[in-house]
Formats: C-alpha cells, sequence, structure tokens
C-alpha cells in the first residue's frame, strides 16, 4: 500500500526558513498537498502541487517536487511565531482517497 | 457557505453508549469523506460518499460504525457500543469531485470514551 513518511519534529528560529520534508512510496498521485493543523483544530489547506511540476511558489510558500526521488518538500521563507502547527503532506495514490504523512511538528524558537 | 461544519465539537461518552457525529459539506460539492485521527498520527481514511451512494469503506469501519449521506448533502457518522480505542478526532472533507481537487476539512469532532 501506499506510505507516506515525514520526519516528526522541527525546531526552526524566528526568521530563518522551514523545510519540511516528505517521502511517500507510490507515484500515481495527480496531486500531492500539504496540510497544516494548529493546536486542537481541523486541517487546512495549504499548498498543492500537480505531479507534472517540479517547483510551486505562493508568497512564503515554496514546494519542491522530486518524482524520481519521490521526494516532496515545503519551505516556509521568514518563519513567525503564527506558523507553529503541525504540517502533514498527502497525496491520493491511485485512488479516491488521501493518505497522509504522520506529520512534522515546527516548533519556532524566538 | 463557510466551510465543512462538524457538530458537535466535543463528545465526551461512556464505554458502551452510542454516538453520532453530524457533518454538514460545502454546499455544491458532492463528495464527502469520513477520516480519524489518533493523538501522534496523520488522519485515516474511514469512507466517502459521492452524492447519497457511499462508494468505498475502509477496513478501519468496524461493524459498530456506520456513516449515512441521505439526500446527497449533510452525513451522518454513528458508533454503536464505543470502546476506549474509539476516542479520536473525526474528520469530515468535502470536495467538488474526485479527491484529486482540493478537499476541505471541517473543524473535527473531538471523541472521548471514558
Amino acid at each position: 500500500g501506499e506510505d507516506v513518511e515525514q520526519s516528526l519534529f522541527l525546531s526552526v528560529r524566528e526568521g530563518d526558513s522551514s523545510v519540511i520534508n516528505c517521502t511517500y512510496t507510490d507515484s500515481s498521485s495527480t496531486y500531492l498537498y500539504w496540510y497544516k493543523q494548529e493546536p486542537g483544530a481541523g486541517l487546512q489547506l495549504l499548498t498543492y502541487i500537480f505531479s507534472n511540476m517540479d517547483m510551486k511558489q505562493d508568497q512564503r510558500l515554496t514546494v519542491l517536487l522530486n518524482k524520481k526521488d519521490k521526494h516532496l518538500s515545503l519551505r516556509i521563507a521568514d518563519t513567525q511565531t503564527g506558523d507553529s502547527a503541525i504540517y502533514f503532506c498527502a497525496g491520493a495514490f491511485g485512488n479516491e482517497k488521501l493518505t497522509f504523512g504522520t506529520g512534522t511538528r515546527l516548533t519556532i524558537i524566538p | 457557505d463557510t466551510g465543512v461544519s462538524q457538530d458537535p465539537r466535543h463528545k465526551i461518552t461512556k464505554r458502551g453508549q452510542n454516538v453520532t457525529f453530524r457533518c454538514d459539506p460545502i454546499s455544491e460539492h458532492n463528495r464527502l469523506y469520513w477520516y480519524r485521527q489518533t493523538l501522534g498520527q496523520g488522519p485515516e481514511f474511514l469512507t466517502y460518499f459521492q452524492n447519497e451512494a457511499q462508494l468505498e469503506k475502509s477496513r478501519l469501519l468496524s461493524d459498530r460504525f456506520s456513516a449515512e449521506r441521505p439526500k446527497g448533502s449533510f452525513s451522518t457518522l454513528e458508533i454503536q457500543r464505543t470502546e476506549q480505542g474509539d476516542s479520536a478526532m473525526y474528520l469530515c472533507a468535502s470536495s467538488s469531485q474526485g479527491i484529486d481537487t482540493e478537499a476541505f476539512f471541517g473543524q473535527g469532532t473531538r471523541l472521548t470514551v471514558v
């Protein structure tokens, strides 16, 4: 089955860039997504990338996709305290449901 | 339309009781999904509907779980004879076509079974 992996924790100083990584085993997803979850809240779609793209930029967010290595990353420029959250990558790997990673908890150091 | 809404936000129940959750999707969305999220994990798929038809159920959805979407609009998820292992966040999402379009999530219902 599909497997999506992320490192569990990332700590970054305020103002620095954060890079959250994700690897997956199945390359059949048309889109790959990044969701943000704040404490006690649901999931907020941050951005997504179409599988035939290598990069997508949206304000402070940059998504890089390496299809050969099945690696997806999310870069947050100028990280702020409001960026503290859990970030999930997800894809729909050949079926009608999203498969999520375990999430990366981003902590901002003042 | 303010997005996907779920009710209640929190539910505490005694083991063995039945609970029912409701999800109201974005009005023009014909796809509706239920996910379960336990502490420290990503959401896991439970089931999805296209209009009123339930098209797929996960093996996570035991016989004690049932979901309906009777008129193709709101959906309910019922858990009978709750167990402590059912404690989780239950998330609902909707999308306009297949999952490879943007899926919007509700705030979730947090269930605690004591």
